[in-house]
């Protein structure tokens, strides 16, 4: 069974770009949620998705988006990109609403986006 | 709206000492209470969690939280540190019952373990 990866590892990017982000979920996992960790900072909720469906949003901005692809892996693209968008990503994958409402998240290296 | 505050960002202790992490949450509903550990350039991993039933959880590294009600806290505590526990710790909660999986987590507290 292989666990949450993504990719790229690292990425620098300058103030304006689009990026995308990409997430490969532990193998039968069918939701994947997506945080961004700021230096310094706890973790914040960005978005999740189940069965390819949005299905929950915290306080960013709509250029901040994603999809999930029919193999349950998954994307964030993030439009006009700001210097205070650099941060480490993460990506996690659980159970979902399958697993119960206990079902631990399992979180992926993540992915360190610089944007000068 | 759920909230998490780590008292400590900072916690240094000598090898083998014990040491406790705080943690304080506020809900209006009930909540998942979690612990997660972080070691340098890497991702979180889950070290516990409290779902319900008894209110002591322990890991299979010696850690162990017990949730608080009242005073709703949540506080990790390790009887003796070694040096490989040296890494940033997060808790973390989450609305009870199906539904949104959103996790809110604390700014995280960073233990340094001395030799």
């Amino acid at each position: 069974e292989t666990g949450v990866t993504q990719s790229p590892t690292h990425l620098i990017k300058t103030r304006g770009q689009q990026v995308t982000l990409r997430c490969s979920s532990q193998s039968g996992h069918n939701t994947v949620s997506w945080y961004q960790q700021a230096l310094g900072q706890g973790p914040q909720f960005i978005f999740q998705y189940y069965r390819e469906e949005e299905n929950g949003r915290g306080n960013f901005p709509p250029r901040f988006s994603g999809l999930q692809f029919p193999n349950y892996s998954s994307e964030l693209n993030v439009n006009a990109l700001e210097l205070d968008d650099s941060a480490l990503y993460l990506c996690a994958s659980s159970l979902g609403l399958a697993g119960g409402p206990e079902e631990t998240q399992y979180f992926g290296p993540g992915t360190r986006l610089l944007v000068l | 709206a759920q909230s998490v505050t780590q008292l400590d960002s900072q916690v240094p202790v000598f090898e083998e000492a014990p040491v406790e992490l705080r943690c304080n949450y506020s809900s209006s509903v009930s909540v998942y209470l979690f612990w997660y550990v972080q070691y340098p350039n890497q991702g979180l991993q889950l070290l516990l969690k409290y779902l319900s039933g008894s209110t002591l959880v322990e890991s299979i590294n010696g850690f162990e939280a017990e949730f608080n009600k009242s005073q709703t806290s949540f506080h990790l505590r390790k009887p003796s540190v070694h040096i490989s526990d040296t890494a940033e710790y997060f808790c973390a909660v989450r609305r009870a019952g199906a539904g949104s999986y959103q996790l809110t987590f604390g700014k995280g507290t960073k233990l340094s373990v001395i030799p």
